[in-house]
């Protein structure tokens, strides 16, 4: 089985500073990892993915993430938070090898406070 | 404009009664999924379908059909037999079905009970 766990329901932070919104993922295998981002009732926007290569990816607006294969930790970063990034955030895992869907974690709300 | 359009944007549904959620892509994907939102458990998966003419159930696929007669059309049903229907529901699209391919998402619609 897989699974993904955001340890934080909520991460506040000042506009301007960095931010961090943690993940952790258990797969048999290796996994492909993904960041979303959700508005308030709308739809989920992919900001990146980890698929093979560099540990450090870089996506959308400015944010990027590190895969720690000993830690199994995929963290979403920015180096300076805005306001408009405020919003519920997803981590999502797929194992490379058996039967496997796209598995989410619960979500991170982010609060970038001016 | 290309992307994944879902309608209606809101839903009520009375008592005993079947009602069907629209999702349509022109992105020319093969593979699209059904998913249910709700509130601090993250997304949950009902049915994929990675080609037309073919589909699977997910992890919560009781209450629910769907069909796929054409490439661009993946509607959901929520049948009477779905005793908590109220949640939000996205509908999702990939170019193949393959483990590393984005899911993209359309807005959702927001299915309520009367």
């Amino acid at each position: 089985a897989q699974s993904v766990a955001q340890p934080e329901d909520q991460v506040n932070v000042a506009e301007g500073n960095p931010l961090t919104v943690k993940c952790t993922y258990s797969v048999s295998g290796n996994p492909y990892l993904f960041w979303y981002v959700q508005y308030p009732n709308r739809g989920l926007q992919f900001l990146l993915k980890y698929i093979t290569g560099d540990n450090l990816v870089k996506g959308s607006y400015g944010f990027e993430a590190e895969f720690n294969k000993s830690q199994t930790s995929f963290h979403l970063k920015k180096p300076s938070a805005l306001v408009s990034d405020s919003a519920l955030y997803f981590c999502a895992v797929r194992d490379r090898a058996g039967y496997s869907t796209l598995t989410f974690g619960k979500g991170t709300m982010l609060l970038v406070s001016p | 404009d290309g992307g994944i359009t879902q309608s209606p944007k809101y839903l009520f549904r009375k008592e005993g009664q079947n009602v069907t959620l629209s999702c349509e892509q022109n992105l020319n994907h093969d593979a699209m999924y059904w998913y249910r939102q709700d509130p601090g458990q993250g997304l949950r998966l009902i049915y994929y379908s990675q080609i037309v003419n073919d589909f699977q159930k997910g992890d919560i696929a009781e209450g629910y059909s769907v069909s796929r007669e054409k490439k661009e059309s993946f509607p959901l049903t929520v049948t009477s037999a779905q005793k908590n229907p109220t949640a939000f529901y996205l509908c999702a699209s990939s170019i193949t079905s393959d483990r590393m391919e984005t899911q993209y998402f359309g807005p959702g619609t927001r299915l309520l009970v009367l």
